[in-house]
């Protein structure tokens, strides 16, 4: 069975940083890419990162850019996404899944999620 | 980037109506389009990819359609387990964009 568990969320303050991580397990973590998609409080889905399998291709959204960095481990099976001079507009439940391919670059699967709150 | 737009943004609807939500593309995404389906306080579900291949496992009352810039989703006849927020989402562009999403409400 497929499973995507994000940790690391939490409280911070603006301008500080946090790293989320996600622990893959049910297929081979290696041969697929994954990105990151969050929800604010009561509003609509915003693709924030995605990662192709072998971190050969990166692509961030302009809102992150130069702020959040997406990595992965394969050998750990593990996704992280690295927030610095994060903002009140990043709280949002942050959520890892995997892409069916390259052909096909939609999430298949997904995490529970990880709400990161940035207030003061 | 590309801006997905949904209509409505939510409707009431009963169970057993055919519904039909519309998205649009600020520009033309041939056919690469994908619908989800999210419930509260849960992760988003795919249930369309590549405009109208349905997902492995999803029913055959919802179906997708469309190309270039105007696309559908249509469940054809509603049951209780899909009253939810639908979003559509290009991936044309290698930065993906959602729709703002769509809520089936109990009529």
């Amino acid at each position: 069975e497929v499973q995507l568990v994000e940790s690391g969320g939490g409280l911070v303050q603006p301008g500080e940083s946090l790293r989320l991580s996600c622990a893959a397990s049910g297929f081979t973590f290696s041969s697929y890419s994954l990105t990151w998609v969050r929800q604010a409080p009561g509003k609509g889905l915003e693709w924030v990162s995605y990662i192709s399998s072998s971190s050969n291709t990166i692509n961030n959204a302009d809102s992150v850019k130069g702020r959040f960095t997406i990595s992965r481990d394969n050998a750990k099976n593990s996704l992280y996404l690295q927030m610095d001079s994060l903002r009140a507009d990043d709280t949002a439940v942050y959520y890892c899944a995997r892409v069916v391919s390259s052909a096909s670059q939609v999430a298949d699967y997904w995490g529970l999620g990880a709400l990161v709150t940035v207030s003061s | 980037a590309i801006r997905m737009t949904q209509s409505p943004s939510s409707f009431s609807a009963s169970t057993g109506d055919r519904v039909t939500i519309t998205c649009r593309a600020s520009q033309g995404i041939s056919s690469y389009l994908a619908w989800y389906q999210q419930k509260p306080g849960k992760a988003p579900k795919l249930l369309i990819y590549a405009a109208s291949t349905l997902q492995s496992g999803v029913p055959s009352r919802f179906s997708g359609s469309g190309s270039g810039t105007d696309f559908t989703l249509t469940i054809s006849c509603l049951q209780s387990e899909d009253f939810a927020t639908y979003y559509c989402q290009q991936y044309y562009s290698p930065s993906w964009t959602f729709g703002q999403g769509t809520k089936v409400e109990v009529k």
